[in-house]
């Protein structure tokens, strides 16, 4: 069975800083790894995804994460954050091309301060 | 366009009542999966559906929980006789799986079950 560690429970960045989260998974077969971000009340919403191909993928707001088969981790990564990215991330693996259930890791909760 | 949306937002309970979840996926969108996110165990999946039928319930914590999907779209979650340890936010997703074709899913808000 998969599963999915995110070892950061809470992380807090100053305003501009950069951020990198740590995501290490279990799974037996090829992964699909998706990293999702959660506002308070709010739904997941995916930042990123990786299936194959380039090793770095690009995502929305300036994210970006970077698949390391040989260390099992899918690290999010943002050169400068901004106030607005404080939220829950979400690290994930899944199945059969992503169609079937995710396995979700604990979440980070970024702080930001000024 | 329309995103997942699901009803209630929120939904309080007395423990011992039955209630029903409902989720309406993206227009076109054949599997459809069903989440709780709880203090204690974080997200958990339930339930997924390709089409009408759920080809994988390995998720479902008791035989209170049961859901359902009709016409290839929206689903009920259904729980009975709730328990204190049902409350928690049920999140439903949905993704436009075709073959081997790769899947994103994409939440929606979720809803807020409190069992008195």
């Amino acid at each position: 069975a998969q599963s999915v560690t995110q070892p950061d429970i809470h992380i807090t960045v100053s305003e501009g800083a950069s951020l990198e989260l740590r995501c290490n998974y279990s799974y037996g077969a090829t992964p699909y790894l998706f990293w999702y971000v959660q506002s308070p009340g709010q739904g997941l919403q995916l930042l990123l995804k990786y299936f194959s191909g380039d090793t770095l993928v690009q995502g929305i707001k300036g994210f970006e994460a970077e698949f390391k088969r040989s260390q099992s981790s899918f690290n999010l990564r943002k050169p400068s954050v901004h106030w607005s990215d404080a939220a829950e991330y979400f690290c994930a693996v899944g199945t059969n091309f992503g169609n079937e259930k995710l396995t979700f890791g604990t979440g980070t909760r970024l702080t930001i301060i000024p | 366009g329309a995103g997942v949306s699901q009803s209630p937002s929120n939904k309080v309970t007395e423990k011992g009542k039955d209630v029903e979840l409902r989720c309406d996926p993206i227009s076109g969108h054949t599997a459809l999966y069903w989440y709780r996110q709880s203090l204690g165990q974080g997200l958990e999946f339930l339930i997924y559906f390709q089409g009408n039928s759920a080809p994988d319930k390995s998720g479902l914590p008791s035989d209170r929980f049961s859901a359902e999907r009709t016409g290839g779209s929206v689903s009920t979650l259904t729980i009975q006789r709730t328990q204190q340890e049902d409350s928690a936010v049920y999140l439903c997703a949905s993704s436009s799986r075709s073959g081997g074709a790769i899947g994103t899913q994409y939440f929606g808000p979720g809803t807020r079950l409190t069992v008195l």
